[in-house]
């Protein structure tokens, strides 16, 4: 178990161009989540994959961000015609998938993003 | 309304004291989960501890215990024998059953003192 990691960890770029994010999750956690934390502020939800199917999407999501789990183990978070108010620590986390309340989640390093 | 409320934005204490981290809830679910991470500077989040909301006994890990009062919707964080490597971010998030997302509070800054 390698824990969770993410790809790249820090990204600077012009804006309006895209970007894309890789996560790896813990190999047997079928639950992947994004978030997105801003400097001072918890991480903010942005969507959920079980398996490869995305069941809930933030309304923080606008049309420009798009997310994928193609075959229900790596992610890729896009952003598209990147702004500077998309400029945040974006963060992948993993668990397993449990009936109960209780599956804590594993996070990823995280991938800086600054939109200059 | 907000989910999670943190109100402490940052606390100190001093070395081998203990210190509580306060966490109120909202939801109106029977069944959720409450769970403490920490943040260090490095940016990786770390998982602490885990309380379920039928759980009658407090959870318990080590140097962290959650006080967990559930008719006033708190589950405070306690870390107990406070040490230099504590200093750190800590977020109080909660996980309702019906709902795949968990929610993060705003966080509090603990600085421990030498």
């Amino acid at each position: 178990d390698t824990g969770v990691s993410q790809d790249p960890r820090h990204k600077i770029t012009k804006r309006g161009q895209n970007v894309t994010f890789r996560c790896d999750p813990i190999s047997e956690h079928n639950r992947l989540y994004w978030y997105r934390q801003t400097l001072g502020q918890g991480p903010e939800f942005l969507t959920y994959f079980q398996n490869e199917a995305q069941l809930e999407k933030s309304r923080l999501l606008s049309d420009r961000f798009s997310a994928e789990r193609p075959k229900g183990s790596f992610s890729t978070l896009e952003i598209q015609r990147t702004e500077q108010g998309d400029s945040a620590m974006y963060l992948c986390a993993s668990s397993r998938t449990s009936g109960t309340s209780g599956t804590e989640q594993y996070f990823g390093p995280g991938t800086r993003l600054t939109v200059t | 309304a907000q989910k999670i409320t943190q109100t402490q934005p940052g606390m100190f204490v001093q070395e081998k004291e203990a210190v509580t981290l306060d966490c109120t809830y909202d939801t109106s679910d029977q069944s959720y989960g409450l769970f403490w991470y920490k943040q260090p500077s490095s940016g990786e989040m770390i998982f602490l501890i885990y309380q379920g909301s039928y759980d009658e006994q407090n959870a318990t890990e080590g140097r962290y215990s959650l006080n967990f009062q559930k008719a006033r919707k708190s589950a405070n964080l306690v870390i107990s024998a406070s040490q230099l490597g504590d200093s750190a971010m800590y977020f109080c998030a909660m996980r309702e059953v019906n709902f795949n997302k968990f929610y993060f509070g705003s966080g509090t800054k603990l600085n421990v003192k030498p």
